[in-house]
């Protein structure tokens, strides 16, 4: 079955910025998109289809694809982006179709 | 604005059977693939059943095939889980969530959950 890795965790200072990196074989083939979860909530959507940004998130998340590596950049920290970040592709080309990776806690320290 | 409300979780001893229900509302439903995700305390996303908009192709997880059960009635704008043969590693809270109009597509909207404890 295809496995996505994440960091457990990433630690930035606010107004730096703060990369959450997915790895998979050939991730760059797929799709990739990216959920934010703070605690008690549910998942929302920050980045999809690799790069793009659904409508009311902010310009500071952004997302690249590319080889073995996919990557959710958050530019200029604030203290209200601590959360749990997941990255999920489709894998079409098994039975086991939906993969979540492990999941990266982001601490603004 | 879209809403998905889950219902139906609670206490079940292992072995027992559960149906959870999602009310969905604000979009076209029956345009939208659907999908049941579970996070287990503590844990990672898991996801666990995916339909088609019309229900004719139905996907599951390994760990959960062959007990749990993926439905959908477009008429009434619901989503439901049959879950059979619980075990105590079902514990989890269970989200449902909307997929987009194609298969591939994010999951852009999510319920707020409903939590399902297995245990005697």
């Amino acid at each position: 079955s295809y496995v996505l890795t994440q960091p457990p965790s990433v630690s930035v200072a606010p107004g730096k910025t703060a990369r959450i990196t997915c790895g998979g074989n050939n991730i760059g083939s797929k799709s990739v998109h990216w959920y934010q979860q703070k605690p008690g909530q549910a998942p929302v959507l920050v980045i999809y289809y690799d790069s793009d940004r659904p409508s009311g998130i902010p310009e500071r998340f952004s997302g690249s694809n590319s080889g073995n590596t996919a990557t959710l950049t958050i530019s200029r920290v604030e203290a209200g982006d601590e959360a749990d970040y997941y990255c999920q592709v489709w894998d079409s080309s098994s039975d086991h179709l939906l993969v979540f990776g492990g999941g990266t806690k982001l601490t603004v320290l | 604005q879209v809403q998905l409300v889950e219902s139906g979780g609670g206490l079940v001893k292992p072995g027992g059977s559960l149906r959870l229900s999602c009310a969905a509302s604000g979009f076209t439903f029956s345009d939208y693939y659907m999908s049941w995700i579970r996070q287990a305390p503590g844990k990672g996303l898991e996801w666990v059943s995916y339909i088609s908009s019309s229900g004719s192709t139905i996907y599951y997880a390994d760990s959960v095939k062959g007990r749990f059960t993926i439905s959908r009635d477009n008429a009434k704008n619901s989503l439901y889980l049959q879950m059979n043969s619980l075990r105590a590693e079902d514990t989890a809270v269970y989200y449902c969530a909307s997929g987009g109009a194609v298969a591939g597509d994010p999951f852009d909207y999510w319920g707020q959950g409903t939590l399902v404890t297995v245990s005697s």
